[in-house]
């Protein structure tokens, strides 16, 4: 079975300081990787999505790929209490067969203490 | 505005009993999927479609069915088979893989 692994966390970090969340795939063939955030009884919303290998800048977030390595992490400048959520990794698999199907990891908690 | 819409927001059903959770878009997408999503844990897809009247199972399709009559619905009926149906169920729906996801049904076992 083609998985997404995340730490559930929580990760605790305090305000002002670098969040790093992190995200493992066993499927070789993904392509493409998103990160979406989930605030407490709200559905996900996305952040950012890579498939380069390296870093992707988009404001106080850094997005990170090593294909090589099958490892996915995004990072939190400046982290916020506002940012405090759980962070849910995802992976679509290469190939037509594939279509736009996502597969989820458990997602990581993240609470930023001011 | 477009979007995907999700009725109702909490439901509460009985033992035996069927219901139906509506999904509804009106982002012109061909795909469209039902996550349930337990307390503190990840999203575990249920059922997607591809296509208008043609849908799959996911990874724990039992207990509830779906169908995809209309490009812009996608009901979810959560059977009487399904034993622990307690859950946050979301609808999405995507276009090159990126998701768009309604606000969720909270269904809750009397």
């Amino acid at each position: 079975q083609k998985e997404v692994e995340q730490n559930s966390g929580p990760l605790s970090v305090p305000e002002g300081a670098i969040a790093s969340l992190n995200c493992t795939y066993s499927d070789r063939g993904s392509q493409s990787f998103f990160w979406y955030r989930q605030y407490s009884g709200k559905s996900p919303e996305l952040i950012m999505f890579i498939y380069s290998n390296g870093d992707k800048e988009d404001g106080r977030f850094t997005a990170q790929l090593n294909k090589a390595s099958q490892y996915v992490s995004l990072l939190i400048r400046d982290s916020q209490p506002s940012d405090s959520a759980t962070y849910l990794c995802a992976g679509r698999a290469g190939g037509n067969n594939a279509g736009n199907m996502l597969t989820f990891g458990g997602g990581t908690r993240l609470m930023v203490k001011p | 505005d477009g979007g995907i819409t999700q009725s109702p927001k909490y439901l509460f059903r009985k033992e035996g009993q069927n219901v139906t959770l509506s999904c509804e878009q009106n982002l012109n997408h061909d795909a469209m999927y039902w996550y349930r999503q337990d307390p503190g844990q990840g999203l575990r897809l249920i059922y997607y479609s591809q296509i208008v009247n043609d849908f799959q199972k996911g990874d724990i399709a039992e207990g509830y069915s779906v169908s995809r009559e209309k490009k812009e619905s996608f009901p979810l009926t959560v059977t009487s088979a399904q034993k622990n149906p307690t859950a946050f169920y979301l609808c999405a729906s995507s276009i090159y893989a990126s998701y768009t996801f309604g606000s969720g049904t909270r269904l809750t076992v009397v």
